[in-house]
């Protein structure tokens, strides 16, 4: 079974309006980390925020918030005010435990914002 | 910008050879770990280093294998190039059992004719 699971290949939006992108994950282990990274044309991963099994607040970074529902085993990404800049890729990923810093990513997101 | 350097940025190599990446990490992080993206796929562990010693590997053959440095920069090597190792290589760097923080190079696009 795959541990993360990004089912939406692309999203478009307009630019100013709001976007969730979908990210459910598959873990046993009760300490977990969950990242989503952007990555434009360039390549370059660029990390927008980060969520603990453990974090009892949804976690936000200026425009991005994450909306975990560890029960339903899901960590959406929403980006509120959608920029031109905001195109790219959006990968979600997932930290098992504590001994390692390593991530499984999922297949990511397109998201392109039109004007 | 994360500090996290890699070289070189395009590569082209042809079936059979050797290749080596490099990379250096941000100030202060004594982790680094390897990532391959095949084109359209979201990035795979390779192996991690930490104090100069492999802390742990993903899916790879031996063929693929790499080297920490004192100052925590770090090289992945790859022998006998096959054409699906044509990928983004990208290295990610972190504070030893940092647990929500891994920054990212700007990765290595690698082709093999």
């Amino acid at each position: 079974a795959q541990k993360i699971t990004q089912t939406q290949p692309g999203m478009f939006v307009q630019e100013k309006e709001a976007v969730t992108l979908d990210c459910t994950y598959d873990t046993s282990d009760p300490s977990y980390g969950l990242f989503w990274y952007k990555q434009p044309s360039s390549g370059e991963m660029i990390f927008l925020i980060y969520q603990g099994s453990y974090d009892q607040q949804n976690a936000t970074e200026g425009r991005y918030s994450l909306n975990f529902q560890k029960a339903r085993k899901s960590a959406n990404l929403v980006i509120s005010a959608s920029q031109l800049g905001d195109s790219a890729m959006y990968f979600c990923a997932m930290r098992e435990g504590r001994g390692y810093s390593t991530l499984t990513f999922g297949k990511g997101t397109m998201l392109l914002v039109s004007p | 910008e994360t500090g996290v350097t890699q070289s070189p940025t395009h590569l082209i190599k042809t079936r059979g050879q050797q290749v080596t990446l490099r990379c250096s990490s941000q100030s202060g992080h004594n982790t680094v770990s390897w990532y391959q993206q095949a084109l359209g796929q979201g990035p795979q562990f390779i192996f991690q280093y930490y104090r100069e010693e492999e802390n742990g590997r993903g899916n790879f053959p031996p063929r693929f294998s790499g080297l920490q440095f004192p100052n925590y920069s770090s090289e992945l090597n790859v022998n006998a190039l096959e054409l699906d190792d044509s990928a983004l290589y990208l290295c990610a760097s972190s504070a030893w059992r940092s647990y929500n923080e891994q920054f990212f190079g700007p990765g290595t696009r690698l082709t093999v004719l």
